[in-house]
């Protein structure tokens, strides 16, 4: 079975821009997470989908945001980039919501010049 | 408030020697506990995971963490490392009740290998 697949893997972006990142899931896994991973912060929860609903969100701003399509792919998005927001983002699938394992994918690096 | 703490930021030890890497939780009730593995430049593997039952349990690549409640803790072991375990490892939890999936991690635990 494959596993989590993010795209794009590396992605460079100017400050003031948006960018959307991609996550495909495990087959058959319904939520997905999104973590931001920085070396300050370490690895911080974004948020979780599940079902296309928004289940959980960590405390980020409103520049964060994300959806998830009926097939339980996700994306997220972030607007008005600044330079704190360079990161590897994560993005986790899991069986259901609430208590299963979650498995990761390579992440996206993103860096804001 | 809830926590999650990993005491070593950096580890060394010898290729064939046993390994020890602490984490300590802070909850109200048992959380749902686990350890990740992060090689450079990589994602997240699961390695193992406790919810209940058996206090001690079996991971992959032969790792194994128990479960100790009167210390809070979920310390991770190897009775013999090998070159390629060199990689970052956290420990994360999840609440019991509620909340969805949201992990919380530590700050993780640099291991070196030497040869």
């Amino acid at each position: 079975k494959a596993g989590v697949t993010q795209t794009p893997r590396y992605l460079i972006k100017t400050r003031g821009q948006q960018v959307t990142l991609s996550c495909s899931p495990i087959s058959g896994h319904r939520s997905v997470s999104w973590y931001q991973q920085t070396p300050g912060q370490g690895l911080q929860f974004l948020f979780e989908y599940f079902s296309e609903t928004q289940r959980n969100k960590g405390n980020f701003p409103g520049r964060f945001s994300g959806r998830q399509f009926s097939n339980s792919r996700s994306e997220m998005n972030v607007s008005t980039l600044e330079l704190g927001d360079s990161a590897l983002y994560l993005c986790a699938s899991s069986l259901l919501s609430g208590g299963h394992e979650q498995y990761f994918g390579p992440g996206t690096r993103l860096t804001v010049t | 408030a809830q926590s999650v703490t990993q005491p070593d930021i950096h580890i060394t030890v010898s290729e064939g020697a046993s390994l020890e890497l602490r984490c300590n939780y802070s909850y109200g009730a048992t959380p749902y506990l686990f350890w990740y593995v992060q090689s450079p430049g990589q994602g997240l593997q699961l390695l193992l995971k406790y919810f209940s039952g058996d206090t001690l349990v079996q991971g992959i690549k032969g790792f194994e963490a128990e479960f100790k409640r009167s210390q809070s803790s979920f310390n991770l072991r190897k009775p013999s490392v090998h070159w390629s375990d060199a990689a970052e490892y956290f420990c994360a939890v999840f609440p019991p009740t509620g909340g969805g999936n949201k992990l919380t991690f530590g700050t993780g635990t640099q291991l070196k290998v030497e040869l």
